[in-house]
């Protein structure tokens, strides 16, 4: 069982947006802003898509947004397209002791 | 750029250990912590450790604390993860990540990734 609590599918059509949550505690994501996600295609090597709840690396398309409420941390693709078909997985820091868990990750399907 | 290189596939029989190597270029290695995460088939990722090259300092995940090793050679830009009495529950793609920005745990780049096997 995954430290983070992610729902294990999520879809949209292209053009539309898609939300997906992440939830943990208030030891982890509700206690610091160092919640990041990241996109991994089938055979792929994950890719940072959001960190420090909201930041983008360079190359990631503005439509990909990240926010926090609470213990519950949310990834927002506006304007689905293709390629963004992915699983998706939250991360946050969780003290000293475990400073990195994972969410169980959300299989994205743009239909 | 910043780049991981790992090294290739294991095939390893239950009980035994594997060491996966990750040689970094494109920075100076002792100025960032260098992680290792593990992806079972068809399963999520899974935070093993880390370890601070400068210092040789390590934290790992309690679910891996006593079967987990994880060393640097400073000279060779390098650093290992061993995990011993392996299962066939250890069967995963291991992979090494270096920090986006050195000292806070999310990750970027990422290593190609190990495949290790464990069967009988």
């Amino acid at each position: 069982q995954s430290a983070l609590t992610q729902p294990p599918s999520a879809s949209g059509s292209p053009g539309q947006s898609v939300v997906i949550s992440c939830t943990g505690t208030s030891s982890d994501v509700g206690g610091y802003n160092y919640v990041s996600w990241y996109q991994q295609h089938p055979g792929k090597v994950p890719k940072l898509t959001i960190y420090e709840v909201t930041k983008r690396p360079s190359g990631v398309p503005d439509r990909f947004s990240g926010s926090k409420s609470g213990n519950t941390a949310s990834l927002t693709v506006s304007g689905l397209q293709p390629e963004d078909e992915a699983d998706y997985y939250c991360s946050s820091y969780a003290g000293d002791n475990n400073p990195v868990v994972f969410g169980g990750g959300t299989k994205l399907t743009v239909l | 750029q910043v780049q991981l290189v790992q090294s290739g596939a294991e095939v390893k029989t239950p009980g035994a250990s594997v060491t996966v190597s990750c040689k970094a270029s494109g920075y100076r290695f002792t100025t960032c912590a260098i992680h290792w995460v593990r992806q079972a088939p068809g399963q999520g990722l899974e935070w093993m450790g880390w370890i601070n090259p400068a210092k040789g300092y390590t934290k790992y995940s309690q679910k891996f604390q006593g079967r987990v090793t994880i060393t640097t050679d400073t000279s060779a830009s390098t650093a290992y993860m061993e995990l011993s009495s392996l299962r066939s529950e250890d069967t995963a793609v291991y992979y090494c990540a270096r920090p986006y920005t050195c000292g806070i745990d999310w990750f970027d780049p990422w290593g190609p990734g190990t495949l290790v096997t464990v069967s009988s």
